[in-house]
């Protein structure tokens, strides 16, 4: 089975950086998905990593460690509207439908 | 673009009740995934399908049903609701299972009184 861990929330600066990290424990790895949810609306994709290494795209950046079973994800220069909750997800290459296996969130409120 | 739609937006049944919630995929994609999410919990996957056949199946009550049909939209019928159903649905679709985003729609809020 998959086990995702994630911090329930975190609090940061407006202007600031801020680290979300993710470990995961699966039997099969195909992946690893972030994606931002803002309160009641449908979860929009940021990242995916399937290789080890930072893949950065803008302000948000991923990471990833197969070994370590290990990801973060990376917000620069923070801004209010990025309040929400990022959700760790992974795949595991067993599955062929490919769906998503969740992690609990991580609640992210920016401050000014 | 066009985007992942569905329908209703919000839905309010009583207990025992039938409800039907309904997924229009992307234009071409041709997979489907439903997904369950409850209050301040992350989202479960239910149920899959890819060209019409269920490809996966998850934490999906035996009260549930869902199919694809002819022209890619999808179909999650839900009978004998329970106050625990009330959650936000929310169906993703992708070109082909081994295409790695999912595109989420903007959910159904059931709930169940």
């Amino acid at each position: 089975g998959q086990n995702i861990d994630q911090p329930t929330e975190m609090t940061a600066t407006e202007g600031a950086i801020v680290q979300i990290n993710c470990t995961y424990q699966t039997s099969g790895f195909n992946g690893l998905f972030w994606y931002q949810q803002h309160a009641g609306e449908a979860p929009t994709f940021l990242s995916y990593n399937v290789l080890d290494g930072l893949e950065e795209k803008g302000r948000f950046s991923s990471f990833l460690s197969r070994s370590k079973g290990y990801s973060y994800l990376l917000l620069k220069e923070l801004q209010m509207k990025d309040s929400a909750s990022y959700l760790c997800a992974v795949r595991d290459e067993r599955d062929s439908s490919y769906k998503l296996i969740f992690g609990s969130g991580t609640r992210l409120l920016v401050r000014p | 673009a066009a985007g992942v739609i569905q329908s209703p937006r919000h839905l309010i049944k009583e207990k025992r009740e039938t409800a039907t919630l309904k997924c229009y995929p992307i234009p071409r994609h041709d997979t489907v995934y439903w997904y369950q999410q409850g209050p301040g919990q992350d989202p479960q996957f239910l149920i899959s399908f890819y060209e019409k056949m269920q490809s996966d199946k998850g934490s999906i009550p035996d009260r549930f049903s869902a199919q694809q049909f002819s022209d890619y939209h999808s179909e999650l019928n839900m009978s004998s609701l329970e106050l625990g159903d009330s959650a936000l649905y929310f169906c993703a679709s992708s070109l082909g299972l081994g295409n790695y985003e999912q595109y989420f729609g903007p959910g159904t809020r059931l709930t169940v009184t």
